[in-house]
């Protein structure tokens, strides 16, 4: 069984600091997306990583697939209180997704 | 283009009842996805629709879960009758894409159901 864990699971942070958020598996994904959860909101997809390496940025979100395909990270570089959410990491398993637990991050100016 | 829309947004009901959710995904998306997401986790997948037909229903409670997608459009999620432990939020997806090949899906805003 494919399983996603992500860490931490809370995060609470003041405005302009830097945090990094972890998705680890021990089975390999062909891709592994980002999405962010608002409250009373559904997940909106941030971006999907596909190559083993992969490094792709937007804005101050930088996101990293490992080599081996078996973990992704997120990286906020100078947190903003519009960051605060649910971040939520999802693989492929057959035509649909699993997903881990989540980040809750709370960022406060 | 408009999103993916759900109702209701909120229903609370008492156990043992029943109750239905409704799912209108975005126009020409062939593939509808039902999760459900308990407080504290990611969401898990009910179902899955290619247009009306039933790909992945494998974690569907079949004994008092039900789904069905007429004309492969809109789509409705009922649970009869509810538990304690189906309090959650519903949401309903959809993709463009086929049964093959990576996909985006575009989430709803979910139901809240609160089962006392």
């Amino acid at each position: 069984t494919q399983l996603l864990e992500q860490s931490p699971q809370f995060l609470s942070i003041q405005e302009g600091e830097n945090l990094t958020v972890y998705c680890n598996s021990s089975s390999v994904f062909s891709s592994l997306q980002w999405y962010r959860q608002e409250p009373g909101e559904g997940p909106v997809l941030l971006v999907t990583v596909v190559t083993g390496g992969e490094v792709k940025k937007l804005k101050r979100l930088t996101f990293q697939f490992g080599d081996a395909r078996k973990d992704s990270s997120l990286h906020i570089t100078a947190a903003q209180p519009g960051d605060t959410g649910l971040y939520l990491c999802a693989g492929p398993a057959g035509t649909a997704l699993i997903f881990g637990k989540g980040t809750t991050l709370s960022v406060s100016s | 283009e408009a999103g993916v829309a759900q109702s209701p947004r909120y229903k609370i009901i008492e156990k043992r009842q029943s109750v239905a959710f409704w799912c209108n995904p975005i126009s020409g998306h062939a593939t509808l996805y039902w999760y459900q997401q308990i407080l504290g986790q990611g969401p898990k997948l009910l179902i899955q629709f290619q247009n009306n037909g039933v790909v992945d229903d494998s974690q569907l409670p079949k004994d008092r879960f039900s789904a069905e997608r007429l004309k492969g459009v809109d789509s409705t999620l009922k649970i009869q009758p509810a538990k304690l432990e189906d309090s959650a939020v519903y949401l309903c997806a959809s993709s463009s894409r086929g049964i093959r090949g990576t996909h985006e899906q575009y989430f709803g805003p979910g139901t809240r159901l609160t089962v006392t």
